[in-house]
C-alpha cells in the first residue's frame, strides 16, 4: 500500500520568509495529493490540492508543487505571517480507493 | 462544502465503558470514514463508514472494538467499547462529496476523548 513521507517535523522561520515543507510517497500510481493545516484544538483543513496531470498549482501565498518521476511533493508558504503557525499535514490518495495516506505533519512556527 | 458536525464534543470516561460518537452531515455524501488522532500524532484511518453495509476497517482496528454504523447518507456513529486509557485521542469523522476520482476529504470538528 501506499507510504508517506514528511520532513521536516518542526519548522521555525522569521515572519516574511519563505517555508517549504516535502512529502516523498510511494505508489506511482497514486494520484490525487491534498495540504491540510490544523491550528492547536482544531479540525484539519484542507488548504490546496494537486492532481498528478499537474505540475504547480498555487493560491496566493501558498503553493504545491508535483514531481511525479521522483515521487515527492512540496508545499511552499511565502511572506509568511504568525498566523500560518499550525500543524501541516500531507496526503497522498492511496491507488484504487477513496483513502487518504497522510504524512507524519510539520509544525511550522512563524517568529515575529 | 458540507457542513459536519460531531457529538460529543469531547468526554472523560471510564475504562471499560464504551462511548458513541456521533456525525452529522448537513448534506448526502457519498464517503465517510473515522479517524484516530493520538495526541502530537498524525491522523490514523480507523475505517470506511458504507451506507447499508459493514464498515470496512484498516488494519490495527476490528469491528468488535470500533463497532460503526451509517444507516443512511448524512449519519454514521463510532462506538469505542470496553475503553482503556490508550484510546484517549482525538476521533475525527471526515466525508468525501465525489463518487468517483480523487475527491476532498473535509473534517469534522472532532471529539475529544479521555479514558480514565
Amino acid at each position: 500500500g501506499e507510504n508517506v513521507e514528511q520532513h521536516p517535523s518542526t519548522l521555525s522561520v522569521q515572519e516574511g520568509d519563505s517555508a517549504v515543507i516535502k512529502c516523498t510517497y510511494s505508489d506511482s500510481a497514486s494520484n490525487y495529493f491534498p495540504w491540510y493545516k490544523q491550528e492547536l484544538g482544531k479540525r484539519p483543513q484542507l488548504i490546496i490540492d494537486i492532481r498528478s496531470n499537474v505540475g504547480e498549482k498555487k493560491d496566493q501565498r501558498i503553493a504545491v508543487t508535483l514531481n511525479k518521476t521522483a515521487k515527492h511533493f512540496s508545499l511552499h508558504i511565502t511572506e509568511t505571517q504568525p498566523e500560518d503557525s499550525a500543524v501541516y499535514f500531507c496526503a497522498a490518495k492511496d491507488p484504487g480507493t477513496y483513502k487518504y495516506i497522510f504524512g507524519t505533519g510539520t509544525r511550522l512556527k512563524v517568529l515575529a | 462544502s458540507a457542513v459536519i458536525s460531531q457529538k460529543p464534543s469531547r468526554d472523560i470516561c471510564q475504562r471499560g465503558t464504551s462511548l458513541t460518537i456521533q456525525c452529522q452531515v448537513d448534506s448526502q455524501v457519498t464517503m465517510m470514514f473515522w479517524y484516530r488522532q493520538q495526541p502530537g500524532q498524525s491522523l490514523t484511518l480507523i475505517a470506511t463508514a458504507n451506507q447499508g453495509s459493514e464498515a470496512t476497517y484498516e488494519s490495527g482496528f476490528v469491528i468488535d472494538k470500533f463497532p460503526i454504523s451509517r444507516p443512511n447518507l448524512t449519519f454514521s456513529t463510532l462506538t469505542v467499547s470496553n475503553m482503556s486509557p490508550e484510546d484517549s485521542s482525538i476521533y475525527l469523522c471526515s466525508v468525501s462529496e465525489s463518487g468517483g476520482g480523487p475527491g476532498e476529504q473535509f473534517f469534522g470538528p472532532g471529539t475529544r476523548l479521555t479514558v480514565l
